[in-house]
């Protein structure tokens, strides 16, 4: 079945210093759309990012993401963390074939001061 | 305004008590969601309802049945419930197959002691 790997479980950085969050998958189907949710203290997941074009480069609140079929990989940037982006980053796949999301297990970021 | 709403937002019981939570969705979405999220663990799918009456296990279901009687509106029964089913419960709707995201509602902490 569909799969989605997030290696990190936490990530930490300094204010101001770039970040990126991995995400892999494992899909049999073609038709293909992935997501990044990020999910702030206390409140509901959101969708952060959301692409379906292969090397597309697709952008949102300082944050950009690049769907690589060739590598199964959309990973999640940013240049210059802030303080507001500590929160739970979960990676998600949703495939032709099914009425779900598949998740990643989610990564905690952190930005110190 | 597009939302998911779930009542309550928190909840304690007694091990054994049966617990119900509720959720609702203003969007028409066919496809509504129930997961529980733990530390380390991410989300994980307890059932989908992929419309009235027609509702499908998800990952870990055992310990939990649902209801979806009408379309804007899905709950989440635990009968008899026990310790290890304290958790944070969301619920989520879509438009269903392919490449749509989900719209979370804000969560139910639940404890039960």
């Amino acid at each position: 079945g569909d799969s989605v790997t997030q290696t990190e479980g936490l990530v930490t950085v300094t204010e101001g210093l770039p970040v990126k969050l991995n995400c892999t998958y494992q899909t049999t189907y073609l038709t293909i759309a992935f997501f990044w949710y990020v999910q702030y203290l206390n409140e509901a997941p959101q969708v952060l990012l959301k692409s379906s074009t292969d090397n597309k480069r697709t952008e949102h609140q300082g944050f950009h993401a690049t769907l690589h079929k060739s590598s199964s990989s959309f990973h999640l940037q940013k240049s210059s963390a802030q303080l507001s982006d500590s929160a739970l980053y979960y990676c998600a796949l949703s495939s032709s074939g099914s009425w779900q999301l598949i998740f990643g297990s989610g990564t905690q970021l952190t930005v110190m001061p | 305004d597009m939302k998911v709403t779930q009542m309550p937002r928190y909840l304690i019981k007694r091990m054994g008590e049966n617990v119900l939570l509720e959720c609702g969705q203003d969007m028409s979405h066919e496809t509504m969601y129930w997961y529980r999220q733990d530390p380390g663990l991410g989300l994980q799918l307890i059932y989908i309802s992929y419309d009235v009456d027609s509702n499908s296990e998800g990952d870990i279901p055992k310990g939990y049945r649902v209801s979806r009687k009408k379309r804007e509106h899905f709950s989440l029964i635990l009968d008899s419930a026990k310790t290890n089913q304290t958790s944070v419960y969301f619920c989520a709707s879509s438009l269903g197959q392919g490449n749509s995201d989900y719209t979370f509602g804000s969560g139910t902490r639940l404890l039960v002691i």
